[in-house]
Parts: structure tokens; C-alpha cells; sequence
């Protein structure tokens, strides 16, 4: 099974600030015949399901607010969320969907 | 796109349920689907995936629920199930299914309790 592991489990950033949410593959989750790396970023809030923000690594979900950025260095990737906002708030979860079983990180809570 | 579960609630170690996920809003059989448990308080983690039409709907499942959880699904009334047996006290979460990556219901609670 390909282990996901989030760093920190938690931070607090101010307002307008900008967050950084690490997360590392144990193996590659690079598909070579499309050169794309099968990760994705998800916002979790207080009762409510997951909400996908970032796919293929760096590709953000439409409607997605263009604060939120991901990138990618091997089996390393980052969520970045520049001038962050109140509603920003929540858990952010790294997963991979490169191979069954898919995983996903254990979380990081991020406060305002 | 909307996914609607249903389907959990209170039942006691040992018993079974059954989930249901109406799907709508995109041609059902085109995508493989899946289903996602939260614990309380806890993280995400994968139950297991129905593959599409394309894929002869291959089921495959996470190792803590193989040979007790069965996903199916019925294309012609866009209807994804989770039947869950031998059901134990780590299995209370919520459930969730997906659209692969995408959209995500709004998650059904399943309590295993005596």
C-alpha cells in the first residue's frame, strides 16, 4: 500500500496570511504514460464531506478560489493557500489515486 | 452532480446493512464509484471502488473490510450499494460514496453498538 504522510498535523496561520500543507508519498504515484501524478487535495469542514480543491498534483477544481495552489517534487507535493481567509478553516487531506487501495493522509487541521 | 446515501444507522456487532447511493446528474455507468468511511473525530479512509461499464464493473475492496463488505451497483436505476456483514464496533463511521475523485455525498452514519 502506498503511505501518505501529511506535515504538520496542524498550524495556525493568520489572516491574510499563507498556509503550507506538506504531504509525501512512500511510493511514486507518477503515471509515466501521461507524465501526471495521481494526487489530490481535499478541504474538509466541520459536518460536511470532503470537498476536492487540487487534482493531478497542480490542477485546481473548477470553482476553486485561485489561492489555493498545489505543486509537486517527486514523491513530494504541497497545498499552498496564499492570503488566507476565515472560511478557510477546516481539514485538508492529501490523497493518492494512482493504485487500489487508495490512501490518503492522516489530515491537517489548519486554523485561522 | 448529486450523490444521496442512505441506508445506516444503529445495529449491533455481528448484524448486517445495507447503504444505497442514488446517483444523478451524469451518466452512471460511465464511472467508477466509491465508497469512503470516516470514523469519529477521525480521517478518511478508503472502503473500496465498483468499476465502471468499461472496466466490467470490477469490485475491489480495503483489506480491513474483504470478505465482509460487497459493493454493486444497479446502472439501470443509477443505485450504488454497500452491503456490509459481520459488522464490528470499528466499522461505526460515516459512509460516504463518491464519484472517483470528484463529487462526494453528504455521508450516512452507521453505528455498531450493543
Amino acid at each position: 500500500d502506498i503511505v501518505m504522510t501529511q506535515s504538520p498535523d496542524s498550524l495556525a496561520v493568520s489572516l491574510g496570511e499563507r498556509a503550507t500543507i506538506n504531504c509525501k508519498s512512500s511510493q511514486s504515484v507518477l503515471y509515466s504514460s501521461n507524465n501526471k501524478n495521481y494526487l489530490a487535495w481535499y478541504q474538509q469542514k466541520l459536518g460536511q464531506p470532503p470537498r476536492l480543491l487540487i487534482y493531478w498534483a497542480s490542477t485546481r477544481e473548477s470553482g476553486v478560489p485561485d489561492r489555493f495552489s498545489g505543486s509537486e517534487s517527486g514523491t513530494d507535493f504541497t497545498l499552498t493557500i496564499s492570503s488566507l481567509q476565515a472560511e478557510d478553516a477546516a481539514v485538508y487531506y492529501c490523497q493518492q489515486y494512482y493504485s487500489t487501495p487508495i490512501t490518503f493522509g492522516q489530515g491537517t487541521r489548519l486554523e485561522i | 452532480v448529486q450523490l444521496v446515501e442512505s441506508g445506516g444507522g444503529l445495529v449491533q456487532p455481528g448484524g448486517s446493512l445495507r447503504l444505497s447511493c442514488a446517483a444523478s446528474g451524469f451518466t452512471f455507468s460511465d464511472h467508477h464509484m466509491e465508497w469512503v468511511r470516516q470514523a469519529p473525530g477521525k480521517g478518511l479512509e478508503w472502503v473500496g471502488r465498483s468499476g465502471d461499464k468499461g472496466n466490467s464493473y470490477t469490485t475491489e475492496y480495503a483489506a480491513s473490510v474483504k470478505g465482509r463488505f460487497t459493493i454493486s451497483r444497479d446502472d439501470s436505476k443509477n443505485l450504488l450499494y454497500l452491503q456490509m456483514n459481520s459488522l464490528k464496533s470499528e466499522d461505526t463511521a460515516v459512509y460516504y460514496c463518491s464519484r472517483g475523485i470528484w463529487e462526494w455525498g453528504q455521508g450516512t452514519l452507521v453505528t455498531v453498538s450493543s
